[in-house]
């Protein structure tokens, strides 16, 4: 069962570079988010998307975008890589009201 | 707003020793309340859930009881082993979207 898959599990950036996490789900699940984790934060909501082609921001947005063009797939887009995006970056899907199901994990680190 | 509060870590315990994360909640409405649990190097994995009060969410040993009286949802084992050593995430669901809040999560160490 693959569940929730992320690409790529880790990557260093130097700052003002872009990119783009992917997150891929096979469960048939409507709701899908990322967070960042940092040391003593806890997990933060950046973005998240209730459907294909649609998404909303959480709680944490500033300098990420979002894209939800097929139901399965959901990437987190950094247009300008900045020291402060140093973390660790958690996918997540969901059916409904049932729990959500988490990746595990891409670590990105920013120079 | 809507928010999580639980006991900063690290938690330290021996082996067998009985285990309490406490987990208190500030939300409106009524949320369902969840324990998830990341071991190193992995995502998170949800431990147990509660969705109304009286509830008790249990699985692998570990409980928690939705008391809305007291705004809490404290995790409880009665004998830990070393392989529990991992963050603990107490956490709350509220609206339409299937959001979640997460707590800052509370580091536990199991020494044999």
């Amino acid at each position: 069962n693959a569940g929730v898959t992320q690409t790529p599990k880790f990557r260093v950036l130097k700052t003002g570079q872009s990119m783009t996490l992917l997150c891929a789900q096979d469960m048939n699940h409507e709701y899908m988010y990322w967070y960042r984790q940092d040391p003593g934060m806890g997990l933060r909501l950046i973005h998240y998307s209730v459907g294909e082609g649609t998404t909303a921001k959480g709680e944490v947005p500033d300098g990420y975008n979002v894209s939800r063009l097929k139901k399965q797939n959901f990437l987190l887009g950094l247009e300008s890589a900045a020291p402060s995006q140093t973390s660790v970056y958690f996918c997540a899907s969901s059916l409904g009201s049932q729990p959500q199901h988490f990746g595990d994990g891409t670590r990105l680190s920013i120079l | 707003g809507d928010s999580v509060t639980q006991m900063e870590g690290p938690v330290t315990l021996s082996e067998e020793a009985f285990l309490t994360i406490n987990c208190t909640y500030t939300a409106t409405g009524y949320p369902s309340l969840f324990w998830y649990v990341q071991y190193p190097g992995e995502g998170l994995q949800l431990l147990l859930k509660a969705t109304k009060a009286d509830d008790k969410g249990s699985n692998k040993g570990f409980e928690a009881t939705y008391r809305k009286e007291t705004t809490s949802f404290h995790l409880e084992k009665g004998s830990v082993q070393v392989s529990d050593s991992a963050v603990y995430f107490c956490a709350l669901r509220v609206g339409r979207d299937d959001k979640i809040i997460f707590g800052k999560g509370t580091r536990l160490h199991i020494l044999p």
